[in-house]
């Protein structure tokens, strides 16, 4: 059974930094891309990034580009998002997803994670 | 990017009837290489994450109810709940994945 289970979520202050994990099980992790996906409080689902699985090829949203950095650990069934520089409308539910078809950044996603939530907030 | 623009914003349907969504993308998400359209459809029901209905616009997902379809082609595409059973209640998304993926903003559905 696929499990995706993020954590590293809180509250942080503007401008500040935060590290976002997915542990992965279930599946062969390093043949599949892995993205993040997220959604604002009552608002519709935002792409931010994407890793490809065994070359470590990424791509950005330009809301993130730049401030963002996606990586995976693939002897660990792990993904990451490294978030610096903050901004009050970061603040969503961040969703790891198993991407199933991916043609070089843009892939659907058969599995998503429970989510985990980041508030950036004074 | 592409924009994806769904209709209606929400929806209320009886029990037991037809519900369709529509998903209009500004430019086509067909490949022709393949003759494939890069569309998904999501389900979201509250608290929980979204769960993938349909691929390839119309391909649906293992273990998914035969009463969801997707069709469409291009530029336009629908989602159709044959028989709205009361488990459907949720918000349902279509994606493309054509190029850099973007969603549509979503359709609440409801139980009338």
């Amino acid at each position: 059974e696929v499990q995706l289970l993020e954590s590293g979520g809180g509250l942080v202050q503007p401008g500040g930094s935060l590290r976002l994990s997915c542990a992965a099980s279930g599946f062969t992790f390093s043949s599949y891309a892995m993205s993040w996906v997220r959604q604002a409080p009552g608002k519709g689902l935002e792409w931010v990034s994407v890793i490809s699985g065994s070359d470590g090829n990424t791509y950005y949203a330009d809301s993130v580009k730049g401030r963002f950095t996606i990586s995976r650990d693939n002897s660990k069934n792990t993904l990451h998002l490294q978030m610096n520089s903050l901004r009050g409308e970061d603040t969503a539910i961040y969703y790891c997803a198993k991407d199933r078809h991916c043609t070089s950044n843009s892939c659907f996603y058969d599995y998503w994670g429970q989510g985990t939530l980041v508030t950036v907030s004074s | 990017d592409i924009v994806m623009t769904q209709s209606p914003d929400s929806l209320a349907v009886s029990l037991g009837e037809r519900a369709t969504i529509n998903c209009k993308s500004r430019q086509s998400v067909l490949y022709s290489s393949n003759n494939k359209n890069y569309l998904a459809w999501y389900q979201q029901k509250p608290g929980q994450p979204p769960k993938l209905l349909i691929y390839w616009a119309s391909t649906r997902e293992s273990g998914v109810p035969d009463r969801f379809s997707g069709s469409g082609s291009g530029t336009d595409f629908t989602l159709t709940i044959s028989s709205l059973q009361a488990e459907d209640v949720a918000v349902y998304y279509c994606q493309q994945y054509y190029s850099t993926p973007s969603f549509g903003q979503g359709t609440r559905l409801e139980i009338k």
